[in-house]
């Protein structure tokens, strides 16, 4: 019964990878999101989509690509993978401007 | 875009002890929450809280929105309280939270 899930929960790969990312919400909500947390465990939104429509893109690089098939799923997708994109990735959702709940994280490590 | 503050950075508490955390943001705001990461990662709700106060178990908060804060409170503090809390806070037309830097709590026995 788990509300927001991701896969997979760790991942370890070599510079220059291609890699994805999955998040799955079974609360109906209409809003999901990507969060990165770095080393010093500062939280940053990435990317939020709202039935399926992507309506916040932070600064981010252009390797890192999300995408919503539907408003239940949001995978993001990074290609040439750097060491600096070393991190954990939370996914979320919500309910329009209500509380958003937290996936259980990625920890990515990139050699 | 809105500014999250929290205070203190790190915290240490003996077993029973109660604690205050708080949380200053620099503008209006639809939706404030408190979250605790316990030291496997996870990130778990402790409170929505925009405005007003709430109470769960030992655990409250209240947010004054006119004034532009928050408080959590910890009470008869427990080891499994320790980790990271996190104040997170969206302004008006944004629905991303942007998040404070994070209250480290260590509870000893």
């Amino acid at each position: 019964d788990t509300a927001v899930s991701q896969t997979p929960k760790y991942l370890v790969t070599q510079m220059g990878n291609d890699k994805s990312i999955k998040c799955e919400q079974n609360l109906g909500h209409d809003t999901m999101y990507w969060y990165k947390q770095d080393s010093k465990k500062f939280l940053k939104i990435m990317f939020s989509y709202n039935n399926k429509e992507l309506i916040i893109n932070e600064t981010v690089p252009n390797r890192f690509s999300p995408k919503s098939p539907d408003k239940a799923h949001l995978n993001l997708h990074i290609n040439s993978l750097e060491l600096g994109d070393s991190a954990v990735y939370f996914c979320a959702s919500s309910q329009g401007n209500r509380g958003q709940f937290f996936g259980p994280g990625t920890r990515l490590t990139v050699l | 875009g809105i500014q999250v503050e929290q205070s203190p950075p790190d915290l240490i508490l003996q077993e029973g002890a109660n604690s205050t955390l708080r949380c200053n943001f620099s503008d209006s705001v639809n939706n404030l929450q408190w979250f605790h990461q316990n030291p496997w990662g996870q990130l778990i709700n402790l409170f929505y809280i925009p405005s007003g106060t709430k109470q769960n178990g030992r655990l409250s908060a209240t947010t004054v929105a006119t004034e532009r804060y928050s408080l959590l409170y910890i009470s008869s503090s427990q080891t499994t309280d320790s980790g990271v809390y996190f104040c997170a806070a969206s302004d008006t037309g944004r629905r991303a939270l942007t998040f404070g830097s994070g209250t480290r709590l260590q509870v000893q026995p």
